[in-house]
């Protein structure tokens, strides 16, 4: 099966200009995370969709980040405008029930942010 | 609030010296322990999933235990290929997402 797609895989943009990341699940999985991996960390979510629905956001910074997930399958998240601690990789996962299930979630390959 | 601790944050090995990594962590209620490989420039990949303490997962060189406290990835006879970071999550009874460590960079030298 096709994995979990991302584009674009790097990005560099100038202090306070937007920034945009797509993201396409694997066929068939509901839910759909966002995370954002700083250099030397571990991954933290942003966002969890359950088919359109956002159901936990408690850590997106809504000042100035946004998301959505239009029909259930693709989603987009958005900077506007960007700041220089936002250079991080952006990683998509998508499991494909409700919550987590044997394998974990799967990852796409990231989108790699760099903010000058 | 649930919390997992990596150790060593980088471990150098020959190839052929077995060692093992360390993954300690606090959750309430934990629902499964997940393992990790991350290459440079490269998503996370899906290694193992622990459910239980006293449960084992064995996939070629690697070999997952689980205690109620700690996981520890054990790695046999390595080989340069196993070169990446190495990566625990958690996920709770009272939440969805992964709860990621830091992870740990393990370098395999010939």
């Amino acid at each position: 099966e096709a994995g979990v797609v991302q584009s674009p895989r790097y990005k560099i943009i100038e202090k306070k200009q937007p920034v945009a990341f797509w993201c396409n699940p694997i066929s068939g999985h509901n839910t759909l995370y966002w995370y954002r991996q700083n250099l030397g960390q571990g991954p933290e979510l942003l966002i969890r969709y359950e088919n359109e629905e956002a159901v936990d956001d408690s850590q997106l910074p809504k000042d100035r980040f946004s998301a959505e997930r239009l029909k259930g399958v693709d989603s987009t998240l958005k900077i506007q405008p960007a700041e220089l601690g936002d250079s991080a990789v952006y990683l998509c996962a998508s499991s494909p029930t409700t919550g987590t299930g044997t394998r974990g979630q799967y990852f796409g390959p990231g989108t790699r942010l760099l903010v000058l | 609030e649930d919390q997992v601790t990596q150790s060593p944050e980088a471990l150098r090995l020959q190839e052929g010296e077995s060692s093992s990594l360390n993954c300690s962590y606090t959750v309430s209620g934990l629902r499964g322990l997940f393992w990790y490989r991350q290459d440079p420039g490269k998503g996370p990949e899906f290694l193992f999933t622990l459910y239980s303490a006293g449960e084992e997962k064995e996939k070629e060189r690697l070999k997952a235990t689980l205690t109620k406290k700690e996981s520890f990835l054990h790695i046999t006879a390595p080989k340069p290929e196993d070169s990446a970071t190495y990566l625990c999550a958690v996920l709770s009874n009272s939440g969805y997402a992964l709860n990621f460590g830091k992870g740990t960079s393990l370098l395999v030298t010939p």
